[in-house]
């Protein structure tokens, strides 16, 4: 089965600097998708950046990052040049073989000003 | 991208009754259709996966005679909450995949914030 560990539970980042999310996974499948999402207190989920298992390079997306290692199973999110309105909770999910995405506990980003 | 609808976006019910939550792909054929549960504080709980046409797949401990999950159409699923209790009460999110999905496409609904009282 799949697992998803997210063991920050909360975050502080000072405006403008970059923060580092950490997400680690354990799965048996060799093929499988990883995820972030973010959610504002709106509870929208909104799609921050998709890295796959055998994609070689680390996947970016404007300010976004993914640090990829596999061999480590961790999929960490990099915000750069944190922003006030990224304030909001931070979701690594992964999708395997069995086309179900799940989802670790969260991270809850605080932006300071 | 790709537009997922829920309705209501909130509902309120008596204990004991049922309500059902709708779930639409607006401009996509969604051959799988996902649903969760999310209570305050908390992750997103996969209860159910339907694909279009068949019986849905539940979750381990999620009762699928208190859930019914229906996926008859490639733009619609419904979740009904069958005699609902106030443990009942939770922020549900649908999530829809096309068969010519991309592997990072998968698109969530705004979510149904149901109230048991």
């Amino acid at each position: 089965a799949q697992k998803i560990t997210q063991t920050q539970p909360g975050m502080f980042v000072q405006e403008k600097e970059a923060v580092t999310l950490d997400c680690t996974y354990d799965t048996s499948d060799p093929s499988y998708g990883l995820f972030w999402y973010k959610q504002p207190s709106s509870g929208e989920m909104i799609f921050l950046i998709y890295q796959g298992s055998y994609d070689q390079q680390n996947a970016t997306e404007g300010r976004y990052s993914l640090n990829f290692q596999k061999a480590r199973k961790s999929a960490n999110l990099v915000i750069s040049a944190s922003q006030l309105g990224d304030s909001a909770m931070y979701f690594c999910a992964m999708r395997d073989r069995n086309n179900d995405m799940r989802f670790g506990a969260g991270t809850r980003l605080t932006v300071k000003p | 991208g790709a537009v997922v609808s829920q309705h209501p976006s909130w509902v309120i019910c008596k204990s004991g009754t049922s309500v059902k939550i709708e779930c639409r792909s607006l401009d996509f054929q969604a051959t799988t259709m996902f649903w969760y549960r999310q209570f305050p504080k908390q992750s997103l709980m996969l209860m159910a996966t339907s694909n279009e046409g068949s019986k849905a797949t539940y979750e381990q401990g999620v009762e699928k005679d208190k859930f019914l999950i229906n996926h008859a159409s490639l733009t619609l699923s419904t979740l009904t909450v069958t005699s609902a209790h106030p443990e009942d009460s939770s922020f549900y999110i649908c999530s829809a995949r096309g068969l010519a999905s991309l592997s990072y496409e998968q698109y969530f609904g705004p979510g149904t914030r149901l109230t048991v009282t």
